[in-house]
C-alpha cells in the first residue's frame, strides 16, 4: 500500500523565521503535488513537481523533489501570518488510474 | 470562467435518508474524484471516475454511490448505510493521463440532524 507521510503534523512559528515541511512517500513516483487549505475552505494547488531535482518557488514558498530519497520538501522563508494554513502533499503513482495519494497534512500557524 | 462547482454548500441529513451531493465541471476533464475530509484530518478517496459510465471504488466507498452519465457531472449519493456521514466532501477533476494537478471544488459540508 502506498503511504505518504508528512512531518511535522503541527507547526507553530514566529513571523520572519524559516522552516521546512517534509513529505516522504513509499513509491517510486516522480509526480508530487503540493496544496494549501485555509480553514473551512477547499484545496488550492501550489506546486507541481515532475522530475528528480525539480524545484519550484512562489513568493516565500519553495518546493523540491528528490525521487531517489522519495522525499519532497516545502521550505518557508521569512514566514508571514498570511501563510497560516494546512499544507498537503500528494503523490500520483503511474498506472493507478490517475489516483492521488495524499499526505496527512501539516497545520502551520505563523505567530506575529 | 472554467471551474468546478459543488452544491449545496451545506446539507443536512436525517436518519435513514439518502442525500445527493452535486459536482459539475466545465474544464473538459475526463477524471473526477470524491474525497471525504473529517475535522483536522487529511483527504480520503471515496470514488473516482476516469471516463463516462465507468468508476472505481476508493478507500472508503462503503455507504456511498456515484454515477457518471455525463463528462461534466459526477454526483455522490450518501446512503442510509453510511452511519457516520458528517464530514466535508470535496470533488476534484483532472485531465486523464497527464501530469496536471487535481482541481478542487469549494466543498459541501454534510451534517446529520
Amino acid at each position: 500500500e502506498l503511504k505518504v507521510e508528512q512531518n511535522p503534523l503541527f507547526l507553530s512559528m514566529q513571523e520572519g523565521k524559516n522552516y521546512t515541511i517534509y513529505c516522504n512517500y513509499s513509491t517510486t513516483s516522480d509526480r508530487l503535488y503540493w496544496y494549501r487549505q485555509d480553514p473551512g475552505k477547499s484545496l488550492e494547488s501550489l506546486f507541481v513537481l515532475l522530475s528528480n531535482g525539480a524545484v519550484k518557488q512562489e513568493g516565500r514558498l519553495m518546493a523540491s523533489l528528490d525521487t531517489k530519497a522519495r522525499l519532497s520538501t516545502l521550505h518557508i522563508t521569512a514566514a508571514v501570518h498570511d501563510l497560516s494554513a494546512t499544507y498537503f502533499c500528494a503523490v500520483d503513482e503511474r498506472g493507478t488510474g490517475n489516483q492521488f495519494y495524499f499526505g496527512t497534512g501539516t497545520s502551520l500557524t505563523v505567530i506575529p | 470562467d472554467g471551474g468546478i462547482t459543488q452544491s449545496p454548500k451545506y446539507l443536512f441529513r436525517k436518519e435513514g435518508q439518502n442525500v445527493t451531493l452535486s459536482c459539475e465541471q466545465n474544464l473538459n476533464h475526463d477524471a473526477m474524484y470524491w474525497y471525504r475530509q473529517d475535522p483536522g484530518q487529511g483527504l480520503r478517496l471515496i470514488y473516482y471516475s476516469q471516463i463516462v459510465n465507468d468508476f472505481q471504488k476508493g478507500d472508503i466507498a462503503e455507504g456511498y454511490s456515484v454515477s457518471r452519465e455525463k463528462k461534466e457531472s459526477f454526483p455522490l449519493t450518501v446512503t442510509s448505510a453510511q452511519k457516520n456521514p458528517t464530514a466535508f466532501y470535496l470533488c476534484a477533476s483532472r485531465r486523464a493521463g497527464g501530469t496536471e494537478t487535481q482541481y478542487f471544488g469549494p466543498g459541501t459540508r454534510l451534517l446529520v440532524l
